[in-house]
């Protein structure tokens, strides 16, 4: 079945060590992001990336980091969690510039995760 | 980048149409405009999309404006399960476009339909 996989799906730390989030995905994607969501402030990204090695800040990247050394791969680190990070975290991803998409169509569709809801004490 | 903008909350009669309006009113010539909604806590999944022609698939029916500065999502017969928040987003169709990488979701529009 093509799918986004997360993990974890639920993870409660302290503030200060070191967690990442891990994103895979089985549809050979080029394209791979990800999200916060937050009551009120709907979905905003916080990483994305275009292809391996190839990675680029959204509008709110402060205090996480990614990396990309695989296509199927796209973890999120958080080097020193805080409570302001305490949130419900997707991963997405789409055919990218490299694989085909028909102009017709224009199906260059996101796939998005499960969600991973991480509270940061 | 192009923006959307949309109501924050709308009601509708179970078994009646669903009509959520968007404003894209800064789209680019290569953008399309998507839909996806997220029920309860999970992952937003795609409903439909378009870039200049009305659409249609078995889940809803997209009617965009000639100018192409807003579009109409239609839930022709909505039913409970259609109770979620509702995303219009643009994107360029390739890595040229602004809109490729950098997506904004906004806060959609919450879809409550009643019994």
């Amino acid at each position: 079945e093509a799918q986004v996989t997360q993990n974890p799906r639920y993870l409660i730390t302290v503030t200060g060590k070191k967690l990442t989030v891990t994103c895979s995905q089985n549809m050979n994607h080029e394209y791979m992001s990800w999200y916060r969501q937050d009551p009120g402030l709907g979905l905003r990204q916080i990483y994305y990336s275009m292809n391996v090695e190839v990675t680029d800040k959204g509008d709110v990247p402060e205090g996480y980091k990614v990396s990309r050394k695989e296509k199927r791969n796209f973890p999120l680190i958080l080097e020193s969690p805080s409570p302001n990070q305490t949130s419900l975290y997707f991963c997405a991803s789409s055919p990218g510039q490299g694989q085909w998409v028909s102009p017709v169509s224009g199906a260059n569709v996101l796939t998005f995760g499960a969600g991973s809801r991480l509270t940061v004490l | 980048d192009a923006k959307t903008t949309q109501p924050p909350s709308m009601d509708c009669a179970e078994g009646r149409a669903a009509n959520l309006p968007c404003n894209h009113s800064t789209i680019s010539g290569n953008e399309y405009v998507y839909w996806y909604r997220q029920i309860h806590s999970q992952g937003p999944q795609y409903i439909i999309h378009g870039l200049k022609n009305n659409e249609t698939n078995e889940m809803a029916s997209l009617i965009i404006t000639e100018d192409r500065k807003s579009s109409t999502l239609i839930l022709p017969h909505a039913t409970l399960r259609d109770t979620a928040v509702y995303y219009c987003i643009v994107r360029a169709l390739n890595a040229g476009g602004t809109s490729y990488g950098k997506l904004t979701f906004g806060q959609g529009t919450i879809l409550t339909v009643h019994p």
